[in-house]
């Protein structure tokens, strides 16, 4: 099992452009959590996605948006990029929505945004 | 004032010493979450906790649900447990099992 996986594991772009990470959660699990974490802080949380919808969203802005797929992948796509958006993303995977589920992260996309 | 405090925010430990990390939250939830992360590294999982006490090797996680606390022990510290140490919490309720981090303790132990 190759647990959660996230690509790219670098990214560098410019000011104004779009960028799409992408996840494959842990096999067996169908809910996928993107997080993003700014340099010296906690995660915060962007959105969740489950069967496929977007069942909530965090505090940021409609420039963050994302899609699931039918096999439980995901992806985060971010447009307009601003220099604040650098930071690491995260993706997390469970088996559903409860909160007993344990969650497995991801190795994380390195977003840098000159 | 953030729904989740950890301290210390950074810890300095000699190799062998026991380290405590607290962890107090201000809402109700369904499971508390210890999470270690490594310089420029993704996240793993420690432990998920609902109630009492769990052990894994030199790693020990406590919560008291009653006053919204949990410790997380480090027994016989060494040098490759530096990291930072993340505290989240599972909100109670609600359909989703998102998770609110706190913003970590850096720990160096030094051999």
């Amino acid at each position: 099992d190759a647990g959660v996986t996230q690509s790219p594991t670098h990214l560098i772009k410019t000011r104004g452009q779009q960028v799409t990470l992408r996840c494959s959660p842990k096999s067996g699990h169908d809910t996928v959590s993107w997080y993003q974490q700014a340099l010296g802080q906690g995660p915060q949380f962007i959105f969740q996605y489950y069967e496929e919808e977007e069942r909530q969203r965090g505090n940021f802005p409609d420039r963050f948006s994302g899609h699931q797929f039918p096999n439980y992948s995901s992806e985060l796509n971010v447009n307009a990029l601003l220099l604040g958006d650098s930071a690491l993303y995260l993706c997390a995977s469970s088996a559903g929505l409860a909160g007993y589920n344990e969650q497995f992260f991801g190795p994380g996309t390195r977003l840098t945004v000159l | 004032k953030n729904e989740v405090e950890q301290s210390p925010q950074n810890l300095t430990a000699q190799e062998g010493e026991f380290i405590t990390i607290n962890c107090s939250y201000s809402v109700g939830i369904s499971a508390l979450h210890w999470l270690q992360q490594h310089p420029g590294g993704g996240i793993v999982s420690l432990f998920m906790l609902s109630s009492g006490k769990k052990k894994h090797g030199r790693l020990i996680a406590t919560i008291n649900i009653q006053e919204k606390h949990s410790s997380l022990h480090i027994t016989a510290s060494h040098p490759r447990d530096s990291a930072v140490y993340i505290c989240a919490v599972g909100l109670y309720g609600g359909a989703t099992n998102k998770l609110i981090f706190g913003t970590g303790t850096l720990l160096a132990v030094q051999p």
